[in-house]
């Protein structure tokens, strides 16, 4: 069954620096979104990507935050200088059609852990 | 504000007894519900998907009921088993909106 894969499974980084985390979502899939999960809390929606721009965003997804599609089959979050506070499980997602209409299907995520 | 939220943090069972996990959400105009289940270390799973205009949707082992009445979903899973042990999450999608909003989760345990 195809899947979302995301790279790396853990990363961990000092406070300020850049992080970039991938995903490779269902080749077939058209709507992508990321999510964040922090540590026994709501699974919080970031930001949703169509046709080659950000669809829908959330508060938490302010000027640090950045998506791309560098290559058609890529989809990536770039955090510009990192908080402690944003250590979290980030995932991504894709679905078929609009999260409206089916299910989003999810990657296993990346521990971001900022020191 | 509106928002979906679970009555029960965290529900036990006996291997092979019938599971059910509620969860309210207070947007009327919400007009498609999923559940996931989230394994420790993993992401997201879905499992099954219900549209306003349905009060009932059966998968394996799964049922999801829906009453709109009292804006109410429940998650049924029969002959539960060890490996149904997760949180469960239901997720909306509020009237308007093409994002669906999680819920806090539901923390089932299955003993053997």
């Amino acid at each position: 069954e195809p899947e979302v894969t995301q790279t790396p499974s853990h990363q961990v980084t000092q406070m300020g620096q850049e992080v970039i985390l991938r995903c490779v979502p269902i080749s077939n899939h058209l709507y992508f979104y990321w999510y964040r999960q922090i540590l026994g809390q709501k699974v919080e929606f970031l930001v949703s990507f169509y046709n080659n721009e950000i669809s829908e965003k959330s508060e938490i997804f302010d000027d640090q935050f950045s998506v791309e599609r560098p290559d058609g089959s890529n989809f990536t979050l770039k955090i510009r200088s990192t908080k402690l506070e944003d250590s979290a499980m980030y995932f991504c997602a894709s679905s078929e059609r609009t999260g409206r209409n089916s299910p989003l299907h999810f990657g296993n995520g990346t521990r971001l852990t900022v020191t | 504000g509106e928002s979906v939220g679970l009555h029960l943090p965290t529900l036990s069972v006996q291997e092979g007894d019938n599971s059910i996990i509620n969860c309210a959400y207070s947007n009327s105009a919400s007009d498609y519900f999923i559940w996931y289940k989230q394994e420790s270390g993993k992401g997201p799973q879905f499992i099954i998907d219900i549209r306003s205009n349905m009060d009932k949707r059966q998968g394996q082992r799964v049922t999801v009921l829906l009453n709109k009445t009292v804006k109410h979903l429940s998650l049924q899973i029969a002959a539960t088993q060890p490996g149904d042990s997760a949180v469960y999450f239901c997720a909306e999608n509020p009237g308007g909106s093409y994002i669906p909003t999680f819920g806090r989760g539901t923390s089932l345990i299955v003993h053997p």
